[in-house]
């Protein structure tokens, strides 16, 4: 079983529309859960961290997570062709030692 | 806000030649770097950890001796592939973090490496 796992997609949105990303875990030692995206030949970019169960909102974006299910999603509202993209999940252990480990990411294309 | 400057943001090299590859956080003190590569479609791989003035710790699979990595100062890490061959060709990716930050928010561009 992969440590993280994520539907390559793509998935296609039109704009306007609420996309949803899902991503799944397996080590239960996790503690904090990251959302990066990631356009093509470019770098991540942090969009949220979340450490606790439910819901964290940020502007257009609301991260979700369920810590007994193993699973956070992103859900990005009013979807602009500008959030084309790839978007990678990432967890980590306890404490600022621990390194990043990242699922291989879901392509969004949103549709005119 | 915070960035994290890495240079050169491509470079193309001959097989068997060393190339160096610069990572600077530009307004804050990184005591933590990391050293990303990332084949295409596929996700960020951890390659090794570096602290200020101590050994880089490698993944399992990274050989030492071929990445090399200094962090020789608070704002400076670089990784030099040494002898490189066309499997190296990828992209490199480090990140840095300052003690206390629990975010690993700052990327630097990335590289583009390729090995003919």
């Amino acid at each position: 079983q992969k440590e993280v796992e994520q539907n390559s997609g793509p998935l296609s949105v039109p704009e306007g529309a609420i996309a949803s990303l899902n991503c799944t875990y397996s080590d239960r030692g996790s503690q904090s859960f990251f959302w990066y995206r990631q356009y093509s030949g470019k770098s991540p970019e942090l969009i949220m961290f979340i450490y606790s169960n439910g819901d964290k909102e940020d502007g257009r974006f609301t991260a979700q997570l369920n810590k007994a299910s193993q699973y956070v999603s992103l859900l990005i509202r009013d979807s602009q062709p500008s959030d084309s993209a790839t978007y990678l999940c990432a967890f980590r252990r306890t404490g600022t030692a621990s390194k990043l480990t990242f699922g291989t990411g879901t392509r969004l294309q949103v549709t005119l | 806000g915070a960035v994290v400057s890495q240079h050169p943001s491509w470079v193309i090299c001959k097989s068997g030649t060393s190339v160096k590859i610069e990572c600077r956080s530009l307004d804050f003190q990184a005591t933590t770097m990391f050293w990303y590569r990332q084949f295409p479609k596929q996700s960020l791989m951890l390659m090794a950890t570096s602290n200020e003035g101590s050994k880089a710790t490698y993944e399992q699979g990274v050989e030492k001796d071929k990445f090399l990595i200094n962090h020789a100062s608070l704002t400076l890490s670089t990784l030099t592939v040494t002898s490189a061959h066309p499997e190296d060709s990828s992209f490199y990716i480090c990140s840095a973090r300052s003690q206390g930050v629990d975010i690993e928010a700052f990327f630097g561009q990335g590289t583009r490496l390729t090995v003919v």
